[in-house]
């Protein structure tokens, strides 16, 4: 089973430029959520998606960010301007399904932001 | 406000010896917690879980222990091995279950041979 695709793995970017990253999800899979782990902290969710229906945003910047998933499936997570306290690791997960009991999150690899 | 918390950045312990790693939570409303291990430039992976409704689950060499009126979690490896070095997570979902899971700081383990 393949799992959740991220890409790029990394970007470099300079403060004020825009930047997006895409999200691939386990196949079948209802619930997608992106996640920002700055350096020695743990992830923290900006967004969860349940088909192509926005769940939760509240910790979601959205002054300079933004997220869709168009047809519920495949993800976009975009910034614009970019700020030096974007520089994190953007990870991307997906699950089954939010109501199912003991439900787990399945995690892409991440996107590692730089902003200079 | 940070209510799932890893006090302890890092851990370092002999190969064979046990490795407890803890957690504590503030919202007495979270209902099921789980444990991640993450490689470096690789996504968490999920390693184990626990309900609220049950104070201890175990899955091969790892353990996982819930004090539900302390709010404290641990994990415990036994036996340890190299190749559990890593950073370890522990998350918690509110009982709402919007599926959200709140993650702690993590620790860094270190196996030494």
């Amino acid at each position: 089973e393949a799992g959740v695709a991220q890409s790029p793995r990394y970007k470099i970017i300079e403060k004020r430029q825009s930047v997006a990253f895409w999200c691939n999800p386990i196949s079948g899979h209802a619930t997608l959520y992106w996640y920002q782990q700055i350096l020695g902290q743990g992830p923290k969710l900006l967004i969860q998606f349940q088909n192509n229906g926005v769940v939760d945003d509240s910790q979601l910047p959205k002054d300079r960010f933004s997220a869709e998933r168009l047809k519920g499936v495949d993800s976009t997570l975009k910034i614009q301007p970019a700020k030096l306290e974007d520089s994190a690791v953007y990870l991307c997960a997906s699950s089954l399904d939010r109501w199912s009991t003991n439900e787990k999150l399945f995690f892409g690899s991440g996107t590692q932001l730089s902003v200079l | 406000d940070q209510q799932v918390k890893q006090n302890s950045p890092s851990l370092s312990v002999q190969e064979g010896r046990i490795s407890i790693l803890n957690c504590d939570y503030t919202n007495s409303m979270f209902d099921y917690f789980l444990w991640y291990k993450k490689y470096p430039a690789e996504g968490p992976t999920f390693l184990i879980s626990i309900s609220s409704i049950k104070d201890k689950n175990e899955d091969g060499r790892f353990t996982v222990f819930l004090n539900k009126s302390a709010k404290h979690l641990s994990l415990h490896i036994v036996p340890s091995q190299p190749g559990d070095s890593a950073v370890y997570f522990c998350a918690a979902r509110g009982s709402s279950n919007t599926g959200k899971l709140i993650f702690g700081q993590g620790t860094t383990l270190q196996v030494k041979p």
